[in-house]
């Protein structure tokens, strides 16, 4: 079956530490996303790609950093310089162009 | 600026039908989708509509007025399954910007 795989599902990090939070999907999308959701509120973009190579900046790109070297992975770095990192991490592919996004099961990272 | 508003939260009973209001600011626009997500789950996508007009799918439907910049998504023959958080996303060029979310709680 074809969809997103995001792993790990939970993922503990200590202050002042780099984590990155892998995304893979088998949909041949050309674009792909990331999200950020805290509790109670609305998915907050990340970065995005629409192709290899290349990607642009969300809303809250501070104290992130991602890469897309192929088109199945959008791979996403937590690092230390992101203030408030506990938050649940939503992967989300699509073809260029579609207004249905197909999300990932996402990655609850907390911060001890 | 861009933003998109929705009532926190609406309740309601089994069988029942609930509309849930979306209106939105942004500075460009390519249409209206919604979303659910069940707690801890993934968002799912449920509806587009990219004219004005309602557009149904079996129980749920989703209309949009660009003039009004406001999209509803209403559930008919409310089931225990449809709470969730249920979200109204406008798409600006080539991304989605999401709003904060409706939770919706079903009783019986």
């Amino acid at each position: 079956d074809g969809g997103i795989t995001q792993s790990p599902k939970y993922l503990f990090r200590k202050e002042g530490q780099n984590v990155t939070l892998s995304c893979e999907q088998n949909l041949n999308h050309d674009a792909m996303y990331w999200y950020r959701q805290d509790p109670g509120q609305g998915l907050r973009l990340i970065y995005y790609s629409q192709i290899v190579n290349d990607f642009q900046k969300g809303d809250i790109a501070e104290g992130y950093s991602v890469s897309r070297e192929k088109k199945e992975s959008f791979p996403l770095t937590v690092t230390s310089a992101q203030k408030n990192p506990t938050a649940f991490y939503l992967c989300a592919s699509s073809e260029a162009g579609a207004y249905g996004y197909t999300f990932g099961s996402g990655t609850r990272l907390t911060v001890v | 600026g861009q933003s998109l508003e929705q009532p926190s939260e609406v309740t309601a009973v089994e069988g029942a039908i609930v509309q849930i209001n979306c209106t939105y600011q942004t500075s460009g626009f390519y249409g209206l989708s919604w979303y659910q997500q069940h707690d801890g789950g993934a968002p799912t996508f449920l509806s587009y509509n990219a004219l004005d007009g309602l557009e149904e799918t079996g129980r749920f439907s989703s209309f949009l007025s660009r003039s009004d910049s406001y999209g509803y998504l209403l559930l008919q023959e409310l089931q225990m399954k449809d709470s969730a958080s249920y979200f109204c996303a406008v798409r600006n060029t080539d991304k989605l910007i999401f709003g904060t979310g409706t939770r919706l709680q079903v009783f019986p």
